[in-house]
């Protein structure tokens, strides 16, 4: 069955290192991915989104990268702050059936000041 | 600029009752979901509604019925609530196109004793 992966295991960092989160992905060949913030008690928000074809994106401190060989995606966020503390989950999607993402649980990132 | 509306923002109800959970979108977006997250399960799709006057089930859709009113609303209703529907559920809507992330309201906090 398709399985997403996400570092299970909470990250901690220090204020302005950069945090590297991953998501990795079996028994699927998705057309894109999608990574989202989710904050304690409110609904996910959308972040960036990449394609199979892409093999790097960025918007201002993040970064995200595809490797559809591999199948995994790694989230950046550079010169983190502690604002950037949350949950992350990344989703992926095809262009048949894009309504039905499939969603990693996430990985819970704390940066320390 | 609201975006995704939910209400209510939490409910208790008794197992056999039920509700209807309300969803508004304003940015003329046709796709709507519902959600249920769950600690260790993830986020998971109970309905979904391609356009006004469609919709289909999702992974989870057992125990529940939707209503797309109009291109604005989505509600999600529990005919007879079980403890086993106790979650978080969220609604979400997405513009066309692919290069489009999900935005979510805030979400419902349901607890079925």
């Amino acid at each position: 069955s398709q399985k997403i992966e996400q570092n299970s295991e909470a990250l901690n960092i220090q204020e302005g290192k950069t945090a590297t989160l991953t998501c990795n992905y079996t028994n699927y060949s998705p057309a894109y991915l999608q990574w989202y913030r989710q904050d304690p008690g409110r609904g996910p928000v959308f972040l960036l989104l990449i394609r199979e074809n892409e093999k790097e994106k960025r918007k201002e401190r993040l970064k995200v990268t595809f490797d559809t060989t591999l199948k995994q995606s790694l989230f950046h966020i550079t010169a983190s702050q502690p604002a950037d503390s949350a949950t992350y989950l990344c989703a992926l999607g095809d262009t048949g059936n894009n309504r039905k993402l499939i969603w990693g649980l996430g990985t819970s990132l704390a940066v320390n000041p | 600029n609201a975006g995704v509306t939910q209400t209510p923002k939490f409910q208790v109800l008794k197992t056999g009752q039920s509700m209807t959970l309300q969803c508004a979108q304003d940015m003329n977006h046709n796709s709507m979901y519902w959600y249920r997250q769950d600690p260790g399960m993830g986020l998971r799709l109970i309905y979904y509604s391609a356009s006004e006057g469609t919709t289909d089930k999702g992974e989870v859709p057992n125990g529940y019925n939707v209503s797309r009113l109009n291109k604005r609303e989505f509600s999600l209703r529990l005919e007879s609530a079980a403890p086993s529907q106790t979650s978080v559920y969220f609604c979400a809507s997405r513009a066309d196109g692919g290069s489009y992330g999900y935005t979510f309201g805030s979400g419902t906090r349901l607890t079925v004793v």
